[in-house]
């Protein structure tokens, strides 16, 4: 089973500022890995597919990259809608499995 | 737009079987370009993936839930349904129903359900 773990835990920043979310894998995922957005009391929301594709109707100021082991979700310019949290996902092989969640909070 | 509702009892006993239907609108579970799957999130915890399926009756499971899981599709009512059989209280957790694309986004879930909180306790 592929472990992915997402750092930091939790991340503080304000309006405006750039946000870098990590995720790692426990072994190569290839491209294969996605990112998702949860607010509270809703269920997550695709943002971007197979490392560095952005998924339908999501704003340009989210970007992916990475590939093999190390990945990273990239908000450029945050919003304040943007506070919530992301998880990664793989779909290398079964089982699919997500990280633990970086919290995105307001400074 | 496709949308996606679970429903099903919001309390199960320990040791009984937790049975959730997903209701699928704005597109047929028929589709081969799909699998219909389960997803759950412990309270405050992260995501695990239960399994999914596909219409043609290809099904991948968490080897983790495996000997307790079923999944089926009843295409006549578009919908699709999880059992988990001799739940405990670890079992306790939002469940959501989602949809997986064979292509772009292929094996990613595009579509969700809102959840439905499932509590195990007698």
């Amino acid at each position: 089973e592929v472990v992915l773990t997402q750092s930091p835990a939790t991340l503080s920043l304000s309006p405006g500022e750039r946000a870098t979310l990590s995720c790692r894998a426990s072994q190569s995922v290839s491209s294969y890995l996605g990112w998702y957005q949860q607010k509270p009391g809703q269920a997550p929301r695709l943002l971007i597919y197979d490392a560095s594709n952005r998924a339908t109707g999501i704003p340009a100021r989210f970007s992916g990259s990475g590939s093999g082991t190390d990945f990273t979700l990239t908000i450029s310019s945050l919003e304040p809608e943007d506070f919530a949290v992301y998880f990664c996902q793989h779909r290398s092989n079964w089982p699919i499995t997500f990280g633990q969640g970086t919290r995105l909070e307001i400074k | 737009q496709v949308h996606l509702q679970e429903s099903g009892p919001g309390l199960v006993k320990p040791s009984q079987t937790l049975s959730l239907t997903c209701t699928v609108s704005g597109g047929s579970i028929s589709s081969g370009g799909y699998y219909w799957s389960w997803i759950r999130q412990h309270p405050g915890k992260g995501l695990e993936w239960i399994g999914y399926m596909h219409y043609s009756g290809t099904t991948y499971y968490n080897p983790s839930l495996k000997s307790r899981v079923a999944i089926s599709l009843d295409t006549s009512k578009n919908q699709f349904s999880l059992k988990l059989s001799s739940v405990t209280a670890a079992d306790t957790a939002v469940y959501y129903c989602a949809r997986v694309g064979v292509g772009e986004p292929s094996f990613f879930f595009d579509y969700w359900g809102q959840g439905t909180l499932v509590t195990v306790s007698s």
